[in-house]
């Protein structure tokens, strides 16, 4: 069983659509990051958690350390929303665990 | 540009020989970590460094790893005698916020290093 979990592996919505993608993960964290990589393109962090909610235009993302649990949202998703978005986790020496990514598509 | 930037993006490297891998951070950038990612493996941190100040936190394989910051936004990967092992993607990762005041990272887009 890998360490961090992701699901849906692939997500297909039309434009508009409400989106969520959830983030398991076994270890003990100091951090959990969610990332975004566009076809191409560098990878860009999107929030670095510890606790609680963040909040960042229309994107949300949660986390709950005690069952272990992340979820990125995305409201009103637009077709430039269409990327893989990784959940990665940081344990206490900054080792990065990263899942295996989520493929976003945002048809118009 | 507006991001990071690693260069090669792919090396093949003789067992043995001595390599150096570059990353352009975001100017303002303070802090700027090296990882190594291999399948299977994950990413392990290989150097930090923190304004001005090179901090190396390699400590597996210790001795082999070090990273120079001639520029604030500007680092060198420098791996000695390169073994088998280090075949892997090395990425590069910057901030502007210190590190322990939690803040997101910008990713480089990583360089692929072989060793034959």
């Amino acid at each position: 069983k890998n360490e961090v979990e992701q699901s849906p592996q692939n997500l297909t919505a039309q434009e508009g659509e409400f989106i969520t993608i959830n983030c398991s993960y076994s270890v003990g964290i100091s951090a959990l990051h969610w990332l975004q990589q566009h076809p191409g393109g560098g990878i860009v962090s999107l929030f670095m958690l510890s606790s609680g909610k963040k909040k960042h235009g229309r994107l949300i993302a949660t986390i709950n350390i005690q069952e272990k649990h992340s979820s990125l949202h995305i409201t009103a998703s637009h077709p430039r929303d269409s990327a893989v978005y990784i959940c990665a986790v940081m344990d206490s020496n900054y080792q990065l665990i990263w899942g295996a990514g989520t493929k976003l598509i945002i048809k118009p | 540009g507006a991001g990071v930037s690693q260069s090669p993006r792919y090396k093949v490297a003789k067992r043995g020989r001595d390599v150096a891998l570059r990353c352009d951070s975001i100017s303002g950038h303070v802090t700027l970590y090296w990882y190594r990612q291999t399948l299977g493996q994950g990413s392990e941190v290989l150097t930090y460094s923190q304004s001005d100040a090179q901090r190396d936190k390699s400590g597996r394989p210790s001795g082999r790893f070090s990273a120079e910051r001639p520029e604030r936004s500007v680092s060198t990967l420098k791996i000695q005698r390169t073994e088998q092992g280090d075949s892997a993607v090395y990425l590069c990762a910057s901030s502007f916020i210190p590190k322990d005041s939690y803040y997101g990272y910008t990713f480089g887009s990583g360089t692929r290093l072989t060793v034959v």
